[in-house]
């Protein structure tokens, strides 16, 4: 079946480490993007990729790094410099951004936690 | 700028009673709507989307919404609930123009508790 693989579903970081999560599509999507959830906020956007090689940052994306080296893979690194990273994170994409009316497929989620 | 506002962070109904969860949206230009699903530790999933053909849509699990841009209003509909809806709600509006689209903005979420 096709679908979204993320990895790990928990994850620990220890301060001053960066850690990186993983997220697979075999979807043959275009875009895929990353979300943080914390409690009460709903999702908010980290950084997003409409093509292989390319990426923009979304709305907080200070202290958390991506690339798009192939078309089925997206990893987050969550750096030092993220203060805060425990949260929730999720990966999705999508078939393509034209037109704007594609909806989003989300995997599982990793949750980071600080020990 | 598009925004998405869902009124009401918890909303708790009967089993069999009506479920009735509210999104209100601001969008300069016609929106694409969305309702996702989340169950405890998982992701999300869609409910149903609105893209602008009927302004009635229906959904899995036997959700629906109803578009209506007089009150800028999405909001999701369930007729009869069941325990296995205790979720939380997620409305989502798409960004449907410049270099942005295709990104979502979500509301902070519903949950959604029954009560047997």
């Amino acid at each position: 079946d096709g679908g979204i693989t993320q990895s790990p579903k928990y994850l620990f970081r220890k301060e001053g480490q960066n850690v990186t999560l993983s997220c697979e599509q075999n979807l043959n999507h275009d875009a895929m993007y990353w979300y943080r959830q914390d409690p009460g906020q709903g999702l908010r956007l980290i950084y997003y990729s409409q093509i292989v090689n390319d990426f923009q940052k979304g709305d907080i994306a200070e202290g958390y790094s991506v690339s798009r080296e192939k078309k089925e893979s997206f990893p987050l690194t969550v750096t030092s410099a993220q203060k805060n990273p425990t949260a929730f994170y999720l990966c999705a994409s999508s078939i393509t951004v034209q037109g704007g009316n594609q909806p989003q497929h989300f995997g599982d989620g990793t949750r980071l936690s600080i020990l | 700028a598009q925004s998405v506002t869902q009124l009401g962070s918890h909303v708790s109904v009967s089993e069999g009673a009506l479920v009735l969860l509210r999104c209100n949206y601001s969008s300069s230009v016609p929106p694409y709507l969305f309702w996702y699903v989340q169950y405890p530790n998982q992701g999300l999933q869609l409910l149903l989307k609105y893209t602008s053909a009927a302004t009635l849509v229906k959904g899995i699990n036997g959700f629906e919404a109803e578009f209506k841009k007089s009150e800028t209003s999405f909001h999701l509909t369930k007729p009869s609930a069941h325990m296995s809806d205790a979720a939380e709600y997620f409305c989502a509006v798409s960004l449907n123009y410049g270099g942005s689209q295709g990104n979502l903005i979500f509301g902070k979420g519903t949950k959604l508790s029954v009560k047997p």
